[in-house]
């Protein structure tokens, strides 16, 4: 079965800084990837997904099949990154449900 | 439109008895999910539906959990003889066709009692 490793509950740098958020899968297949992020009282939203290799609010993540790696990443971090990221996996092949880590708190110091 | 929306946003029950949560995805999203996630947790897959037609179910979807989308629109997610264990935020999220772009709600909290 697939699974998602995220191996930080809690991450804290200041603003300006570099983040870089970990994400580590198993699946033996071609997954597709997800980041998603819960900001304070509010519902879990997409931020960015591998195959459209965008940025989004200044995020990037590329996918690494050799590593097994999805790792979410921003140059300078914002007060306003402040929240909880999801990484998730979809196995595809008729599958639509999401395999999600547990999660990383991001805290951004100001 | 304004997304994905559940009712009720929180239920306390008492062992034993029976809830039922609603979840009215997007308008046209043919996909509809129910996820469950407890405290320091990802969300946990529970089950899918396609138009009416429930296509994947979790292990973690016990004989005690029924879920429903009768007529492909909103659907309802049924605990019946709650358990302590089943105390966990439940979440909808739905989506249309290809990629799979799942929008979520904002939950509906449950407490047992």
């Amino acid at each position: 079965a697939q699974r998602v490793t995220q191996p930080e509950k809690l991450l804290s740098v200041f603003k300006g800084a570099p983040v870089e958020l970990k994400c580590n899968y198993s699946y033996s297949g071609s997954p597709e990837l997800f980041w998603y992020v819960q900001y304070s009282r509010q519902r879990l939203q997409l931020l960015l997904r591998h195959i459209s290799r965008e940025s989004i609010k200044g995020f990037t993540a590329d996918l690494n099949k050799g590593e097994t790696s999805f790792h979410l990443k921003k140059p300078f971090a914002q007060e306003e990154d402040s929240a909880m990221y999801y990484c998730a996996l979809s196995v595809g092949a008729g599958s639509y449900q999401l395999t999600f880590g547990k999660g990383t708190k991001l805290s951004v110091i100001p | 439109d304004t997304g994905v929306s559940q009712d009720p946003r929180h239920k306390i029950t008492k062992r034993g008895q029976n809830v039922t949560f609603r979840c009215d995805p997007i308008s046209e999203h043919n996909r509809l999910y129910w996820y469950r996630q407890t405290l320091g947790q990802g969300p946990e897959f529970l089950t899918y539906f396609q138009n009416e037609a429930q296509l994947e179910k979790s292990r973690l979807l016990s004989d005690r959990f029924s879920a429903e989308r009768p007529k492909g629109s909103f659907s309802t997610l049924e605990i019946q003889r709650t358990e302590q264990g089943d105390s966990a935020m439940y979440l909808c999220a739905s989506s249309l066709g290809t990629p799979n772009l799942q929008y979520f709600g904002p939950g509906t909290r449950l407490t047992v009692t």
